[in-house]
């Protein structure tokens, strides 16, 4: 199985001021098509899963683009650039290259 | 705008089989385009993937889970279903049916997800 790694394990913000979560993963997610399916989902407390980001950095519908993704290869990256309090939750990346699909354990975005 | 909506018992017993039906609303499971999902949450902490189903009845399992796992799909109904046999208590999660565009791991819609604990 492909194991996803996230860093931080938490992440304390300012409101207003930037995050970024790190995803990495034991094997390139380069597809034999040459896509890279690699995905964002943020999970608010109490709430199931939503997608954010598909395909690396491809904003799914209604997501405010302030959130973008990025990377190749093995090392991607998801950044908020200035924090609200509506993004406080847990985000996971979730590549879909190898079956099966894996998650990174996630990465929980709060409040200072 | 398409809905899912699972359900089931909320308990089981050890060593018997988990049950769950994810309802569709909004949209059609036979349009194709989209792999019909079921992942699980265990209290407080990660997601793991069970596997996925198309409307034509190609099924995906995790192998970690796939000797007790069936995934099915009833097109009249609108519906696709779960089965986990042989349950533990290693099997309290909360599970939840999404919705994946083209099967890559675009998980467009999901359940609000169902608490099933393994208990006697």
């Amino acid at each position: 199985d492909i194991v996803m790694t996230q860093t931080p394990l938490s992440s304390p913000v300012t409101l207003g001021q930037p995050a970024s979560i790190s995803c990495r993963s034991s094997q390139s997610l380069v597809h034999s098509d040459g896509n890279t399916y690699l995905s964002w989902l943020q999970q608010r407390p109490g709430q199931p899963p939503r997608l954010l980001i598909y395909k690396i950095s491809n904003r799914f519908s209604g997501v405010p683009d302030r959130f973008s993704g990025s990377g190749a290869g093995t090392d991607f990256t998801l950044k908020i650039s200035r924090v609200e309090a509506e993004d406080v939750g847990v985000y996971y990346c979730m590549q879909a290259t190898q079956f099966p699909l894996t998650f990174g354990g996630g990465t929980k975005v709060e409040i200072k | 705008q398409v809905q899912l909506q699972e359900s089931g018992p909320g308990l089981v017993k050890p060593s018997q089989t988990l049950s769950l039906t994810c309802t569709v609303s909004g949209g059609s499971i036979s349009s194709g385009g989209y792999y019909w999902s079921w992942i699980r949450q265990h209290p407080g902490k990660g997601l793991e993937w069970i596997g996925y189903i198309y409307y034509s009845g190609s099924t995906y399992y995790n192998p970690s889970l796939k000797s007790r796992v069936t995934i099915s799909v009833d097109t009249s109904k609108n519906q696709f279903s779960l089965k986990l046999s042989s349950v533990t208590a290693a099997d309290t999660a909360v599970y939840y049916c999404a919705r994946d565009r083209q099967g890559f791991g675009e998980l467009l819609t999901w359940g609000q997800g169902t608490l099933v604990t393994v208990s006697s």
